[in-house]
Parts: structure tokens; sequence; C-alpha cells
């Protein structure tokens, strides 16, 4: 099985950076997926981590320990169409069936 | 334009009366899945599939049916429509190759009164 746990809301001005938390508890891993979802429109694929370590992708980065069942995505530089539910998923006990968190609302202040 | 789409994209109906939310993508991916999103729970898995007739239960697929006939097309069946199927229901597709990216169709707010 599976549970993914990540903070309901986080506010951060322009400019910053904001640092979004997700645990997950599984007994099998295949890797853990980031996703963006700005209100009323559908969620859009951000980052995919399978190995340990940072990956970087423009003002995104994406963090991934197996061995804490932990992952971060990190905004640098933030703008104020970051404002957006940051989604963390992974899939569970068998390829294709996933388990997505509540979503972290992030709100980016002037 | 690489795309899914879901029709109808809002409906409202009673209790009791069947309906379909089609699914369709034309990036001739082999995954497909329902979503429905809820306040405060976020995305839940209703079905998905592998491929051409081969599909499986999410988290959540009571009082919904689903069938994957062609590759392009991925329906949803509500038999029964209940007021607790109130929800907005996304659709997605995967090649489950590279980084697995699954693309989300515009989403289908219902209401089932």
């Amino acid at each position: 099985g599976q549970n993914i746990d990540q903070p309901t809301e986080m506010t951060a001005t322009e400019g910053a950076i904001v640092q979004i938390n997700c645990t997950y508890q599984t007994s099998g891993f295949n890797g853990l997926f980031w996703y963006q979802q700005h209100a009323g429109e559908a969620p859009t694929f951000l980052s995919y981590n399978v190995l340990d370590g940072l990956e970087e992708k423009g003002r995104f980065s994406s963090f991934l320990s197996r061995s804490k069942g932990y992952s971060y995505l990190l905004l640098k530089e933030l703008q104020m169409k970051d404002s957006a539910s940051y989604l963390c998923a992974a899939p569970t006990d068998s390829w294709g069936k996933f388990q997505f968190g509540a979503g972290t609302q992030v709100v980016v202040t002037p | 334009e690489a795309q899914v789409t879901q029709n109808p994209r809002y409906l409202i109906t009673v209790t009791g009366k069947k309906l379909t939310v089609t699914c369709s993508q034309n990036m001739n991916h082999e995954y497909m899945s329902w979503y429905r999103q809820d306040p405060g729970l976020g995305l839940r898995q209703i079905y998905y599939s592998m491929n051409v007739e081969v599909t499986d239960k999410g988290d959540v697929p009571e009082g919904y049916k689903v069938s994957r006939k062609e590759k392009r097309n991925f329906p949803l069946i509500l038999e029964s429509p209940s007021p607790n199927q109130t929800s907005l229901y996304f659709c997605a597709s995967s090649d489950m190759e590279e980084n697995n990216e699954q693309f989300f169709g515009p989403g289908t707010r219902l209401t089932v009164l």
C-alpha cells in the first residue's frame, strides 16, 4: 500500500524559494512524481525521480531519498504564476496503480 | 496537437440515470486512467488500463465501469449515479516510457442530484 503526506498550504513572496515536502510509505517503490495544478485546470507533469538525489529543471528541482521515504520539490525565484497546487504521486503495489497526495497549495504574494 | 479530450466537460444529472464520460487520446499511448478529485482528498484513481482489453481497479472503483476496446478511447460509465459521485473527473494517458509522464484531459465536472 501507499500513504502520501504533504502540507496543505504554503505562502511565500515573489522571488523567494519554497520547499514542498512529501513523505510516502510503500511496500514497493517505482518512483515519485510531482505535478502542478492551477485552479480549474488539469494537472501537468513537473518531475519524476526514481533514484536518490536532486534533479534540477530550470527554477524547479526535485529531491528523493528512498531510504527515508522522502521527497521535496524546490521552487526558486518564485513568480506569481507559480501560485498553484503541487501534487506528489507514486505508483503503489503494481505499476499503473497510482496514489496522489492531497496537494500543497502554494500562494505567492507580491 | 497531442491531447487528451473528455466529453462532456460539464454535466448535471439525476440519481440513477446512466451516463458515460468519454475520454480519447491521440498520442498512441498504451496506458490510460481515470481519477476523481474532491476537495481535501486530492486525486483518487478509479480505474486504469495498461493496454487494449486490459483494465484494473484503482482505489475507488465502486459504482464505476470502464472499457478499453480500442487504444485511443477509455470511457467511464456510471450505471446508476448517486450524489456521492458528484466530483471533478480527470482522464489521463501515458506511454509509460522515459519519464512516465501522465497527460491529463481538461476534466469533467459532474453533479448528481
